[in-house]
Order: C-alpha cells, then sequence, then structure tokens
C-alpha cells in the first residue's frame, strides 16, 4: 500500500492565484514528520517546509502553508500568490518513527507538476 | 560553494561496468543518504549512514554498496551496472533535530546515470 499518496500528476494554476497541492499519507507511528520538496527543471531537490506530527499549529513558510488535517491524514501544501518560478514537481514526504524502532526513513510520493500560466 | 556536492553530475556507462557515485559535504552533519529517482516512482532510499560506523539498508539496496570513508564522504557503488539502474541518484545529509526525532535532509544536485 502507498504510505504517501499524491493524487494530482499534474497542475494548472494562473499566476497570481492560490493552488493546493494534495498529499495524504498512511501511518500507525503516533510520531512523523511531514516534507514538501520542489524540484524544478533543473534537478535538485529544495526544501520547502515542515510539519511535526504533534504541533498543533499549520506550519507557515513565506508564500507556502501546509494543510495538516491529522485525522484524515492529509497534509496539503497551499502556494499563495503563484509566480512563475512555481512552475516545478513538487513532492510529499514523510519521515516515521525513532532510531531505536528502525525508523529515521524518509518515505516521498509520486509527485504533482505544477504549472504556472502567464 | 554547495553545501552537498555529487560527483559526477552526469555519467554514461556500458551494462556490467562498475561505478561509483561520490558525495561530499560541508555541514557537519552526521547521517548520510543516497535516493534514486525514477519517473512516477518519486525518491526510494538506497542506503543511509548514521555516521561513519553506521551503515543501513533502504528499500532497494539489491546491486548497491556503500563506503562512508568519513564524516563527511558517502560513496554509491554498482559493482555490475544494469540499464534499469538508470535513474537520478541523490545524495542527502541531515542532523539530529533538537526538537523531535525528525529530521530535515538536505539534497545534493543529483547524478543522472544512464546504463546502456
Amino acid at each position: 500500500a502507498q504510505k504517501i499518496t499524491q493524487t494530482q500528476p499534474g497542475m494548472f494554476v494562473q499566476e497570481k492565484e492560490a493552488v493546493t497541492l494534495d498529499c495524504t499519507y498512511d501511518t500507525s507511528d503516533p510520531s512523523y514528520g511531514l516534507f514538501w520538496y520542489k524540484q524544478p527543471s533543473s534537478g535538485e531537490m529544495i526544501f520547502l517546509i515542515y510539519q511535526g506530527s504533534y504541533d498543533q499549529q499549520n506550519a507557515t513558510e513565506g508564500r507556502y502553508s501546509l494543510n495538516f488535517q491529522k485525522a484524515r491524514k492529509s497534509a496539503n501544501l497551499v502556494i499563495s500568490a503563484s509566480q512563475l518560478g512555481d512552475s516545478a514537481m513538487y513532492f510529499c514526504a514523510m519521515r516515521e518513527g525513532q532510531r531505536d524502532t528502525g525508523g529515521f526513513k524518509t518515505i516521498f510520493g509520486a509527485g504533482t507538476r505544477l504549472f504556472v500560466k502567464a | 560553494d554547495a553545501d552537498v556536492t555529487q560527483t559526477p553530475r552526469n555519467r554514461i556507462t556500458k551494462t556490467g561496468k562498475r561505478i561509483m557515485l561520490e558525495c561530499s559535504q560541508t555541514k557537519g552533519h552526521d547521517r548520510m543518504y543516497w535516493y534514486r529517482q525514477d519517473p512516477g516512482l518519486g525518491l526510494r532510499l538506497i542506503y543511509y549512514s548514521f555516521d561513519v560506523k553506521d551503515i543501513n539498508k533502504g528499500e532497494i539496496s539489491d546491486g548497491y554498496s556503500v563506503s562512508r570513508q568519513a564524516q563527511a564522504k558517502f560513496s554509491l557503488s554498482l559493482e555490475s551496472a544494469i540499464p534499469n539502474q538508470t535513474a537520478l541518484y541523490f545524495c542527502a545529509t541531515s542532523a539530529a533535530a533538537l526538537a523531535g526525532p525528525w529530521d530535515e535532509q538536505f539534497f545534493g544536485p543529483g547524478t543522472r546515470l544512464t546504463v546502456l
């Protein structure tokens, strides 16, 4: 079973509008972290935002926010005021557990390609 | 200068050849990782190392080996390359977070490997 599911292979958004990229996850571990990464066409992986399973508030980093709904096991990325430079592949990832339980493994979703239109 | 570097950035090799991908970091992190990326599959963990004497298999370690020569260096070897190892390979590093059991990973620029 997929542990990280990104159901949108591709998304289009108009410049200056907001866009939500979906991510659902599956874990039985009460302690985990959720990450979003951006991969532009140049190939590098850029860390965007992080949410811990025990965090009470949704994470925000500039134009990025994470809509964390723990009961639904979803961690959607919201990009406000989209820019042309936001066109890239976006990956949701989950890091589970603790070292003594064999954790600290990061699992990535298949990604969503975002196209920002001028 | 980049904190996490990978060499080579691109490599084309033939089936059966031995190849080594190298990763160096100046971040002072104790943890290092190797991932491969295939289209439609995201990144998958090959090997990870929490310190020089600690190396662990990841999700897809068959056909690969690693060496942690120093805290700052972690190399990935393909002893006998095969075409389905054609992929984009990423090295990553992390340091234990102070506030929780998870830690942010910093990625290198990637190595694009083609096995003919």
